[in-house]
This record gives structure tokens, C-alpha cells and sequence, in this order.
């Protein structure tokens, strides 16, 4: 059964990095086919798309993130990872991890709360 | 960017009743939209993909339709752990991006 498990900080200062990881047990994070999502939740605007990272390491990234935003994957640990840089109150959120093939997620992780607070 | 619409925001019915979630495009897409079910503190959970495929253990009374700009989700008959969110979701190849609906609120009469 494909396990992912988000961690790190639950809180970030403003104009700060987050950094998130993913813990993937039950798949490989560069088995052929799979791709690896992060998407995040606020009360306000919803479930939003973050980006992706493939098997062999091409990422996408929402168009509206994607100046600041850094999705890797590290096969030796099997973790994937998340980087958003100078971030705001408006970036306070749960942030999921979640794994597709060839069709929308079909495993996410339990979901961590970030806040960016000072 | 098209934008996805669901309607109602929420939606009020009783346990045996039929329900009806709507999620218009704001253009017309291919066959790869998805519906999502959340529970209050859970992550998504995957109900149909490609408009009308179920996921794994997702139970026959749900199911998916539509074409074009108009897709549907169907519960035949609500069982009390159907009462949450539901969400749609469009994953399109070119430029590569996924979008959400504003989700809508199933909840008991």
C-alpha cells in the first residue's frame, strides 16, 4: 500500500523559504509512469495545484507559482521535496503530497499545516 | 487558463435521496476531469476519473458524465458518509496543469 508522509515546519516567517518533504513508503519515487504532486489547501481559494515532478525528474509548476516555487525528488531517500521562497500570509495552508499515473492523484498524504507568521 | 465552476456551493439532502453535483469548464476540455470526495480533517479521496471511470473501491452508486463543458457527479442514493465536499479537477497536457473547482458542500438535510 503507497504511504506519503508530509513534514518540516509548521511555521515560517514571512519573506522566509518553505521547505517541505515527502516520505513515499509502498512506491518508488522514480518507478516509470508515476508522477508526484504537491497541492496545498487554504479556507479561501480551495484546493490549488502546486506542480509536479515526473519519474525521470521534469517538473511542471502552476504558472502562479512558478517563480517561487521548487519541487526535486531524492530517490535515494525516496522523498519528495518542496521549496517556496519568499513567502506570505497568503501562503498559510495545508500541503499535501500525492502520487498519480497517467490520470489524476490517486494516493495523497495525510496533508501538513503550514503558517506563515511572524 | 480555463476556470472550473461547480454548482450549488452547497447542497442540501437527505439520506436515500438522489444528488447532483455540477462542474461546468469555462471551455470545452477533453475527457480528463476527475471528482474528488473530502472529509473534514482527511486528504481528497479519488471518486472518477476521465469523466466516468470509478476509482478503486469507489462504490456503484457514484458515477460520472458529461462532455464538453458540462460534467456531472451522481450519488443514486446517499448513504450517511456520503455528506461532505466534493471537488472536480482538469489535468490538461498542453501547457501541462491541473485546476480545481471551488468544490461543493453535500450536506445533510
Amino acid at each position: 500500500q503507497v504511504q506519503l508522509q508530509e513534514s518540516g515546519p509548521g511555521l515560517v516567517k514571512p519573506s522566509e523559504t518553505l521547505s517541505l518533504t515527502c516520505t513515499i513508503s509502498g512506491a518508488s519515487v522514480n518507478s516509470p509512469g508515476y508522477y508526484w504532486s504537491w497541492i496545498r489547501q487554504t479556507p479561501g481559494k480551495g484546493l490549488e495545484w502546486i506542480g509536479y515532478i515526473y519519474y525521470n525528474g521534469n517538473t511542471n509548476y502552476s504558472p502562479s507559482l512558478k517563480s517561487r516555487v521548487t519541487i526535486s525528488a531524492d530517490p535515494s531517500k525516496n522523498q519528495l521535496s518542496l521549496k517556496l521562497i519568499s513567502v506570505t500570509a497568503a501562503d498559510t495552508a495545508v500541503y499535501y503530497c500525492a502520487r498519480g499515473k497517467g490520470g489524476p492523484e490517486d494516493f495523497w498524504g495525510q496533508g501538513t499545516l503550514v503558517t506563515v507568521s511572524s | 487558463e480555463i476556470v472550473l465552476t461547480q454548482s450549488p456551493a452547497t447542497l442540501s439532502s437527505s439520506p436515500g435521496e438522489r444528488a447532483t453535483l455540477s462542474c461546468r469548464a469555462s471551455q470545452i476540455i477533453t475527457s480528463f476531469l476527475a471528482w474528488y470526495q473530502q472529509k473534514p480533517g482527511q486528504a481528497p479521496r479519488l471518486l472518477i476519473y476521465d469523466t466516468s471511470n470509478r476509482a478503486t473501491a469507489v462504490p456503484a452508486r457514484f458515477s460520472g458524465s458529461g462532455s464538453g463543458t458540462d460534467f456531472t457527479l451522481t450519488i443514486s442514493s446517499l448513504e450517511p458518509e456520503d455528506f461532505a465536499v466534493y471537488y472536480c479537477q482538469l489535468r490538461y497536457n498542453w501547457p501541462p496543469r491541473v485546476t480545481f473547482g471551488q468544490g461543493t458542500r453535500l450536506e445533510i438535510k
